[in-house]
């Protein structure tokens, strides 16, 4: 069964820059699209971006300018990092897989593994 | 691309019927999915492909919709169905909608 687990620091000081790593066990990140979302506290969930196991990636256009997201596949690995943090970006951080719909039928399948989630909280 | 959840919060008593709606702001084909959410957990997929249940998940739940308005169904709930429902598309980048929170009446 695949599992994801999101690792970092918890504590983040303002104008910072967050670094998370997702660890991917039981399956191959030479496959799929792997994603982050987050979700402030009390609030609802936002997609941050995905790294393809082609190399491409692809962020949300408001955070764009702050994220870089990066794989490492002899580790089995994806990783975050969002830059010049602030209070704003104090949220549950969690990884998550999709894939492309099928080729033939376009069925598609969601974000189907996610991991439980890191708190990151950015305080000075 | 924008999606719409109403209502934003369902007051239901078990074994009631639950209707929740996500509406887009442009069509996005089938590229739409379902998720629950309860305090302190991740989501979890109940509905891919706008109708199929996924992998576990009870026959009470189920999808409808495409292009632009989708619906979630809960035909007779269950107290552990109280929880925040998320749609998400992907048909251009990826957006979720607001939630809408199922609570006991």
């Amino acid at each position: 069964q695949v599992h994801l687990q999101e690792s970092g620091p918890g504590l983040v000081k303002p104008s910072e820059t967050l670094s998370l790593t997702c660890t991917v066990s039981n399956d191959s990140i030479s496959d799929y699209y792997w994603n982050w979302i987050r979700q402030p506290p009390g609030e609802g969930l936002e997609w941050i971006g995905y790294i393809h196991y082609s190399g491409n990636t692809n962020y949300n256009p408001s955070l764009q300018s702050r994220v870089t997201i990066s794989a490492d596949t002899s580790k089995n690995q994806f990783s975050l990092k969002l830059r010049s943090v602030t209070a704003a970006d104090t949220a549950v951080y969690y990884c998550a897989r999709d894939r492309d719909p099928d080729a033939w039928t376009g069925y598609y399948y969601g974000m189907d593994v996610w991991g439980q989630g890191t708190t990151v909280t950015v305080s000075s | 691309i924008v999606l719409t959840q109403s209502p934003a919060t369902l007051s239901l008593s078990p074994g009631e019927r639950a209707t929740l709606s996500c509406r887009a702001s442009q069509s996005v084909s089938r590229y739409l999915a379902w998720y629950q959410q309860k305090p302190g957990q991740a989501p979890r997929l109940l509905i891919n492909d706008a109708s199929n249940r996924a992998t576990g998940i009870p026959a009470r739940f189920s999808g409808s919709g495409s292009g632009t308005d989708f619906t979630l169904t809960i035909s007779s709930l269950e107290p552990e169905d109280f929880a925040v429902y998320y749609c998400l598309q992907r048909s251009t980048w990826y957006t979720f909608g607001q939630g809408t929170r199922l609570e006991i009446k």
